[in-house]
């Protein structure tokens, strides 16, 4: 049980487009998830906590209207980057949970996003 | 199918060592990853082991064997302050990471 997907798994895309990345909790509700951003062999970074039906609490620095979450149903989040650039480039990792306390996450695959 | 699997619990003493397993079963192998996550915080990068053998920083160790696809997190001098839950992932070969449930490890005075 718990499992978490993530779609797509990679994605290149050229610079100024915009990318949705879905994340999915698949035999479980999910009350909150979370949006992480890994670079190599570093700490995940959160970008956003998003409640159902809610709108997404952002991390200092990070910016809505560039990451813009929506989490519509107990089971399925997107995250969309808005008009790519290189720098975008990552590897992206959500999480859900049961309850909103975070000690209680199933982590998502990832999805590499290339920007060109 | 892919399986991580790690102790859900352990409890250990302050100033003492424990180790916490991972075993896992994975459509190949690009590294494994242990992660210390407290309690409404994101996970933080603790080791990264590619190649068979133990890896050493400060008081974690991390050590891999790819032949028997298990590692194990080494915590030694425990304190307070490593009560927390413990996340081993391991990235396929579609570079994609497959997460254990997390081991809750609970230090006691």
């Amino acid at each position: 049980g718990a499992v978490v997907s993530q779609h797509p798994s990679w994605v290149i895309c050229k610079s100024g487009t915009s990318v949705k990345i879905e994340c999915r909790s698949l035999d479980f509700q999910a009350t909150t998830m979370f949006w992480y951003r890994q670079f190599p062999k570093q700490s995940l970074m959160l970008m956003a906590t998003s409640n159902e039906g809610s709108k997404a609490t952002y991390e200092q620095g990070v910016e809505k209207d560039k990451f813009l979450i929506n989490h519509a149903s107990l089971t399925l989040s997107t995250l969309t980057v808005t008009s790519a650039h290189p720098e975008d480039s990552s590897f992206y990792i959500c999480s859900a949970g049961r309850t909103s306390e975070s000690s209680e996450q199933f982590f998502g695959p990832g999805t590499r996003l290339t920007v060109l | 199918g892919q399986n991580i699997d790690q102790p859900t619990e352990m409890t250990a003493t302050e100033g003492a060592i424990v180790q916490i397993n991972c075993t896992y079963q994975t459509s190949g192998f690009n590294g494994l990853f242990w992660y210390q996550q407290h309690a409404g915080e994101a996970p933080t990068f603790l080791s990264y082991n590619v190649l068979d053998g133990l890896e050493e920083k400060g008081r974690f160790s991390s050590f891999l064997s790819r032949s028997k696809g298990y590692s194990y997190l080494l915590l030694k001098e425990l304190q307070m302050k490593d009560s927390a839950s413990y996340l081993c992932a391991v990235m396929d070969s579609n570079y994609q990471l497959i997460w254990g449930a997390g081991t809750k490890l609970i230090i006691k005075p």
